[in-house]
Order: structure tokens, then sequence, then C-alpha cells
């Protein structure tokens, strides 16, 4: 049982270089969403999808824009990168729309902006 | 809007002694709460809930949790910590309908021997 899986795991960008993370759940899971983590300020909400087809800005949306790409995918790209965005980031699902269940969480990718 | 605050940014406690993690939340309604851990490297994992009902709810691995909603709080609860309990330990919120959750700043926790 997979849960939530990202890709990858670690990754080094030169500033101005632009990735793509990737995201999947093999849950059914209809809401997905990235945070990114970093020291001392928790848990940041970046984008979410609600559910297939939409997705809505969090509260760190700058220098992101994400992909549902269908049920089980949600990417996340950084078009420039900036060594603002050395992070780790996180992709989550939960079952419903909104948080009336838990979000089950990815492992993480740890991203260095050089 | 929705917001968490965990006081306290780093705990230790020694093994065999008893803990607890405070939490204390801002929210209009009924809100949803959530404890997650996170272990060095890894993902969170869910430690406990609290939808309705009962206010205090057990969870994984000995930890329990009581709603207050007086106080606005929600304290995670150990009587013996071991020394596989050190971790950082996030508290949440959310709410009914579609609104993500809402991370505290995260507590971590050192358990000496």
């Amino acid at each position: 049982n997979a849960g939530v899986t990202q890709t990858p795991k670690f990754q080094v960008l030169k500033t101005g270089q632009s990735m793509t993370l990737q995201c999947a759940q093999d849950m059914n899971h209809n809401s997905m969403y990235w945070y990114r983590q970093d020291p001392g300020m928790g848990l940041r909400l970046i984008y979410y999808s609600a559910s297939e087809g939409t997705t809505d800005k969090g509260e760190v949306p700058n220098g992101y824009n994400v992909s549902r790409l269908n049920k089980r995918e949600f990417s996340l790209r950084l078009e420039s990168a900036a060594p603002s965005q050395t992070s780790v980031y996180f992709c989550a699902s939960s079952a419903t729309q909104g948080a009336s269940t838990e979000a089950f969480f990815g492992q993480g990718t740890r991203l260095t902006v050089v | 809007a929705q917001s968490v605050t965990q006081p306290d940014i780093h705990i230790t406690v020694s093994e065999g002694a008893s803990l607890e993690l405070r939490c204390n939340y801002s929210y209009g309604a009924t809100p949803y709460l959530f404890w997650y851990v996170q272990s060095p490297g890894q993902g969170l994992q869910l430690l406990l809930k609290y939808f309705s009902g009962d206010t205090l709810v057990q969870g994984i691995k000995g930890f329990e949790a009581e709603f207050k909603r007086s106080q606005s709080s929600f304290n995670l609860r150990k009587p013996s910590v071991h020394w596989s309990d050190a971790a950082e330990y996030f508290c949440a919120v959310g709410a009914r309908g579609n609104t993500p959750l809402v991370f505290g700043k995260g507590t971590r926790l050192s358990v000496i021997a």
C-alpha cells in the first residue's frame, strides 16, 4: 500500500532553473495539497486541489504553479527557482473536500536552490 | 481565519517521564483538530484526531489529547515517554467543507536517558 508517493526525494537546482515535483496517491482521494516546510515555520500551504479539475491558491503560492493531472496525480512546478524556494515540500491527500478527514502525507522532497 | 499556536518550540523530557505538548487554536466554529508526528527525514504521521463527541481522544503509540473548548486548546499527553518518541509534533486545525488543514509551527521533543 503505497499511499502518497513523491518524486524526486532530493533535488539541487541552480537559480533560474525550472523543475516539476510529482505526487501520486493510490487511495482514491478527492483532495490533494502541496505544503512547504521551513525551520521554525511549520507547514505552509502552497496550493490545493479540492477535486479533479480544480486548484486554489494557499498561503504562499507565489513562484509556483500546479496541475491536477487526474484524480491520482498533482504536480507542483517551479518555473524559475530562487534560493528562497529552498525547502522541504510535502504532498498530501484527503478523502473528502476539506478537512473532515485527516490528510495523508508523502515522504517529502528536499529541494535546494543554489 | 484559522490559526494554530504551539507555544513551545523545543521540549526536553527524561525517558519515563510524562509529557504534555500544548496547542491553542483560533477558529469561529467547531474545529476539527489533529496531532501529527514527524520523525527526522520522514513525512507526517497522524497520531490522533478530534471531530466531535468525547473530548478525550486516544491515539496511536500511547498518546492522548483533550479538547477544551473554553480554553481553545487541544493538548497532547503521554504518561511515560520512550526514547523513540523523540520527533517533531504538529498540531493542526481544519473545518467542514473545502478547507485545507492549518498547521502550527511545531514542537521538537528531545528525550534524554
